[in-house]
């Protein structure tokens, strides 16, 4: 398994402005993937991060508005910039091993 | 795409009682199904998954049923417990490369 942490749990933002939300694994991983939940509804993909190369995007998301880093192998940064409404959600993260997907506890966002 | 839907979207069972859970998939490359239990403000916990090839796999009260030939795969909860209420999602996957998750099943158990 993966012990994986994220920071801020929660949040509450005004809109317009922006929040990165933190994620740290406890061992070394390969790939480590960005998710939205809406309130009610499943997981949907945001982004691929991948240590030394630039976060790959799903339809409907860019990097402009979901910015991403990944320094190092235990270590990522996805931020919500210019947020609205709209963007209040759960942030999930997770990291892939052995074939097999763990997810964080989420950040809880809501922009007003 | 792969596409996975999952029903029913709701489910509610009295206490001790069984719950199942069903999700079928598009893709046959498809070859890894897991299942998670996401509880209230926490992030989804792997409670259980199956590979392609293997048909049914069992974890106490939780078993999960394959069935490549036509593309479906089921959740089973037996001797239900109110600490057994959560979302359920199922997802499927090739070989872990991408996650495809269905819609999710809000289990509720009756004392």
């Amino acid at each position: 398994s993966a012990v994986i942490s994220q920071k801020p749990s929660r949040d509450i933002c005004q809109r317009g402005t922006s929040l990165t939300i933190q994620c740290q694994v406890d061992s070394q991983v390969t790939m480590m993937f960005w998710y939205r939940q809406q309130p009610g509804q499943s997981l949907t993909l945001i982004a691929t991060a991948n240590q030394g190369s630039e976060a790959t995007y799903e339809s409907g998301f860019v990097i402009d508005k979901f910015p991403i880093s990944r320094p190092n192998l235990t270590f990522s940064t996805l931020t919500v910039s210019n947020m609205s409404p709209e963007d209040s959600s759960i942030y999930l993260c997770s990291v892939s091993r052995d074939r097999e997907q763990f997810f964080g506890p989420g950040t809880r966002l809501t922009v007003l | 795409g792969e596409n996975v839907e999952q029903h029913p979207s709701t489910l509610s069972v009295q206490e001790g009682d069984s719950a199942v859970i069903k999700c079928t998939y598009s893709d046959s490359a498809s070859n890894y199904f897991p299942w998670y239990k996401q509880e209230l403000g926490k992030g989804p916990q792997l409670i259980i998954d199956i590979r392609s090839n293997v048909g049914e796999k069992k974890d106490q009260r939780i078993a999960v049923t394959l069935n490549k030939t036509a593309k479906h795969f089921s959740l089973h909860i037996t001797e239900t417990q109110p600490e057994d209420s959560a979302v359920y999602f199922c997802a499927a996957s090739i070989a872990g490369n991408q996650f495809y998750f269905g819609t999710g099943t809000s289990l509720t158990v009756i004392p």
